[in-house]
């Protein structure tokens, strides 16, 4: 099945900084990419989606990259705020959705 | 329009029971996933559900397991429970049809599982 890599595990920047996540995955025929947001005691939200037939999706702050050659895509979040502190989650799908382990950021004020 | 609900939130059980969780999906999403959320190890796939019918399997052992009954709501079962279960157990639901799925999931709050 596909296996999905993420990294960092934990990230901590300044706030108005850039924050940039990565993940690679290994399954060719994956071909949706999210990224969810996940906030303490709450449930993983989608924040930014891409699928394979596009090569970036920018939504205000947050942006998403995807090189289908090297199989890997890039989370990236500008002008970071305090409340974009939170879990943050990659994830591929071909069959069914796999998720990356998660980046914990900080964002400090 | 509800989200995806959940129960129980929080539940505590020993070595060696049983637990059944529930999952009411997003009204007129077919598609049901269970994932298992432990530190360290992000969101591990147990199964997804479609039209009652298992459509994918997670690398979980057979103490896990699921159904999906006709109004699309899903249960859970973990058997013969282990310190190692202990989890926070996600559902998610999608809006899906036979042989395809438009991605988005949306998640519940999860069920907390504690095994002493």
């Amino acid at each position: 099945g596909e296996n999905v890599e993420q990294h960092p595990s934990t990230l901590s920047v300044q706030e108005g900084d850039s924050a940039v996540i990565k993940c690679t995955y290994s399954d060719s025929a994956s071909n949706y990419f999210p990224w969810y947001k996940q906030e303490l005691g709450k449930g993983p939200q989608l924040i930014i989606d891409i699928r394979s037939n596009v090569g970036e999706k920018k939504d205000q702050r947050i942006a998403v990259t995807l090189n289908k050659t090297a199989k890997h895509f890039s989370l990236h979040i500008t002008e970071t705020q305090p409340e974009d502190s939170a879990v943050y989650f990659c994830a591929a799908r071909e069959l069914d959705m796999r998720f990356g382990a998660g980046t914990r950021l900080t964002v400090k004020p | 329009k509800a989200g995806v609900t959940q129960t129980p939130r929080y539940l505590i059980k020993t070595r060696g029971q049983q637990v059944t969780l529930s999952c009411s999906p997003i009204s007129g999403h077919r598609s049901v996933s269970w994932y298992q959320q432990t530190p360290g190890q992000g969101l591990q796939f147990l199964f997804e559900y479609f039209s009652e019918t298992q459509r994918n399997k997670g690398n979980f052992p057979g103490r896990f397991s699921g159904r999906q009954f006709s109004n699309s709501r899903s249960e859970m079962n973990v058997s013969t429970l282990e310190l190692g279960d202990s989890a926070l157990y996600l559902c998610a639901s999608s809006l899906a049809g036979r042989g395809w799925n438009t991605g988005e999931l949306f998640f519940g709050e999860g069920s907390r599982l504690t095994v002493l």
